[in-house]
């Protein structure tokens, strides 16, 4: 079935480091892929997205590229900051789908 | 931007009552919701999809009698959990999706507390 797969947290790094969060997933047909992010407390806000192959979604400085050769949608962030510290989810709603589907979650710490 | 309201952010009730939640998409209209329920440090369950006008569909293992989901207009959902015990103690998320787009609109959550 279709399925999202984040690396396991939680990530720790310090202020100004580059991170990298994995995601991969399992789908029929040409799912959108979506970045969503939780700080403490709160409800889920989409981050970035891309609907096709080789779309770059990219958003306060997160990037992430629609890779479907290796069926990956990595999120990226040249330089983190304190306040980037949430969990980030990775998830993926099928073409004319009506569900999406989210990953695990990844939390992540940055520190000062 | 689209926004979503959930009301109350947070409650707290005694076992054996019962509690609605209210789920409000404040400039667009929305005739798909999605009420989902979060536990602490996990992911998002999805507990059901809200239909304007129809049955909410519920996913496997989410009792429907149990957690009572109306979608009344294009604007606003309810959730509400009857004969509340301590487990259904939990972070409580909507959201909606406007027509024609795929990404959902997440609400800021409920925390509901059952002693």
């Amino acid at each position: 079935g279709d399925s999202v797969t984040q690396m396991e947290g939680p990530v720790t790094l310090s202020e100004e480091a580059f991170l990298t969060i994995n995601c991969t997933y399992t789908a029929t047909g040409y799912p959108s892929l979506f970045w969503y992010v939780q700080y403490p407390g709160e409800g889920l806000q989409l981050l970035l997205k891309a609907t096709k192959a080789d779309d770059k979604g990219s958003n306060k400085g997160f990037e992430a590229t629609y890779r479907k050769e290796t069926t990956s949608f990595h999120l990226e962030k040249g330089s983190v900051q304190v306040s980037d510290s949430a969990v980030y989810f990775c998830a993926l709603t099928l073409t004319g789908g009506f569900k999406t589907i989210f990953g695990a979650g990844t939390r992540l710490f940055v520190k000062a | 931007g689209a926004v979503v309201s959930q009301h109350p952010s947070w409650v707290i009730c005694k076992s054996g009552t019962s509690v609605k939640i209210e789920c409000r998409s404040l400039d667009f209209q929305a005739t798909t919701m999605f009420w989902y329920r979060q536990f602490p440090k996990q992911s998002l369950m999805l507990m059901a999809t809200s239909n304007e006008g129809s049955k909410a569909t519920y996913e496997q293992g989410v009792e429907k009698d149990k957690f009572l989901i109306n979608h009344a207009s294009l604007t606003l959902s309810t959730l509400t959990v009857t004969s509340a015990h301590p487990e259904d103690s939990s972070f409580y998320i909507c959201s909606a999706r406007p027509p024609g787009i795929e990404e959902q609109y997440f609400g800021p959550g409920t925390r509901l507390t059952v002693t």
